[in-house]
């Protein structure tokens, strides 16, 4: 069965720094995604970035990016310069076949 | 942009009651998914449907739940009889295909008293 762990329940940045969120997951496909989404307190789930396993290039969106090491299964997302608004939980999440697998979840605490 | 909208955004019922949770996928889309998250937890697939059936289902999916779309926009999931632990943010998403991201739904607070 497919997993994610992120083994950071809590993080936090100052704001204006950069912060990067872990994330590792055991498949034995090939063919995958990798998702990162954002849940603030209103608990709507937005999703950050995308990562098709078939790219080797690390996907970007504006100040999100990724670290997508296949063969180590390690996803992390790195956030530079933190704004207030990033404050949330960070959820990262695999999609095989089927339905989507998530992480416990970290914690994004973004300080002024 | 589309979106998806889920109905009501905040349901109370009494342990023992069924509920009916809403959800209006966006309308392109082909593969439609419930998902829950008890209060401080992740988020735990429930259910996916595509082409007028369950094509996965969880081991939390038992007989106390359903899922239907019963006009070719709505997609609803109905709990039977609720309890206690019951309780949570259920969200619907929806997918145009394989390859592509799932959207989410505001979600749906539920709580069993």
């Amino acid at each position: 069965a497919q997993t994610v762990t992120q083994s950071q329940p809590e993080m936090s940045v100052q704001e204006a720094e950069t912060v990067t969120l872990s994330c590792t997951y055991d498949t034995s496909e090939s063919d995958y995604y990798l998702f990162w989404y954002k849940q603030p307190p209103s608990r709507q789930m937005i999703l950050v970035i995308r990562q098709e396993a078939y790219k080797q290039q690390n996907a970007t969106e504006n100040r999100f990016s990724v670290n997508f090491q296949k063969a180590a299964k390690s996803f992390s997302l790195k956030i530079s310069d933190s704004q207030l608004g990033d404050a949330a939980m960070y959820f990262c999440a695999y999609r095989s076949a089927g339905d989507m697998r998530f992480g416990a979840g970290t914690r994004l605490t973004v300080k002024p | 942009e589309p979106e998806v909208t889920q109905t009501p955004s905040h349901q109370v019922t009494q342990m023992g009651q069924e509920v009916i949770l809403r959800c209006v996928p966006i309308s392109n889309h082909l593969y439609f998914y419930w998902y829950r998250q008890i209060l401080g937890q992740k988020v735990e697939f429930l259910v996916s449907f595509y082409n007028n059936e369950i094509s996965e289902k969880s081991e939390i999916f038992d007989d106390q739940f359903s899922v239907e779309r019963p006009d070719g926009s709505n997609f609803t999931l109905k709990i039977r009889s609720t309890k206690l632990e019951d309780s949570a943010m259920y969200f619907c998403a929806s997918v145009k295909g394989f390859s592509y991201e799932q959207y989410f739904g505001p979600g749906t607070r539920l709580t069993v008293t």
